[in-house]
């Protein structure tokens, strides 16, 4: 299996701009995670679904982040309009079973690394 | 509100020493300890998974221990190697809809 696949790996956009990332989940798997990670905040998890259900979006820092998951494999995260503190690499991870079990891991992709300039 | 810390934050050491990377978090009730590695520009691997029923786990030249009691997770290198730098986080899971919770890491460089 290729692993959690995301797209683009860079992305440089400007100031007001839409910005969508796209994540591909490993074949089988129905648990998946949006993470943030920055210097100043380190890792953060700013929604979780399972089964394209959003079971906790709590992390979600405001009304311009959106995530949805129009298939069980495929999962985009949409922010508009972009603004310069959300500049970051975004991971998305994938896990195998529901995500409140305990004895499931996250199987993480590459990152998208965002600059908003 | 679960907190993780990681001890020490960057860390250098010759080739060949073993070497412990210490976690520990502020609230008990995990489910289970992850730890993971991040390779600059790159995403993260799991490295080992801990269920809060046990002790510790091992896959190779790495061992991780958990004492969920006390709050703490140790994870040990044995005879470390270049090809070992990197920055390894740890991240516990619990409570609620069971968020992974990370520290923010330990830098570890191994010279030749």
């Amino acid at each position: 299996d290729a692993g959690v696949i995301q797209s683009p790996r860079h992305e440089v956009t400007e100031m007001g701009q839409e910005v969508t990332l796209r994540c591909k989940l490993i074949s089988g798997h129905n648990s998946l995670f949006w993470y943030r990670q920055t210097m100043m905040r380190g890792l953060e998890l700013l929604i979780y679904f399972n089964n394209n259900v959003p079971i906790d979006d709590s992390g979600m820092p405001e009304d311009r982040f959106s995530a949805k998951m129009p298939n069980a494999s495929f999962s985009t995260l949409k922010i508009q309009p972009s603004e310069p503190r959300d500049s970051a690499v975004y991971f998305c991870a994938s896990s195998p079973g529901r995500g409140g079990s305990s004895y499931n891991e996250q199987f993480f992709g590459p990152g998208t690394r965002l600059t908003v300039l | 509100k679960q907190e993780v810390t990681q001890i020490p934050a960057a860390l250098s050491v010759p080739e060949g020493e073993n070497l412990v990377l210490n976690c520990s978090f502020t609230d008990s009730a995990i489910y289970n300890l992850q730890w993971f590695r991040q390779d600059p520009g790159k995403g993260l691997t799991s490295l080992l998974l801990i269920q809060s029923s046990q002790r510790e786990q091992t896959s190779g030249r790495l061992n991780a221990s958990l004492d969920k009691s006390s709050g703490r997770s140790t994870l040990y290198i044995a005879a470390s190697q270049p090809g070992d730098s990197a920055t390894y986080l740890c991240a516990v899971r619990g409570g609620g809809y069971n968020k992974l919770i990370f520290g923010a890491g330990t830098r570890l460089a191994v010279h030749p």
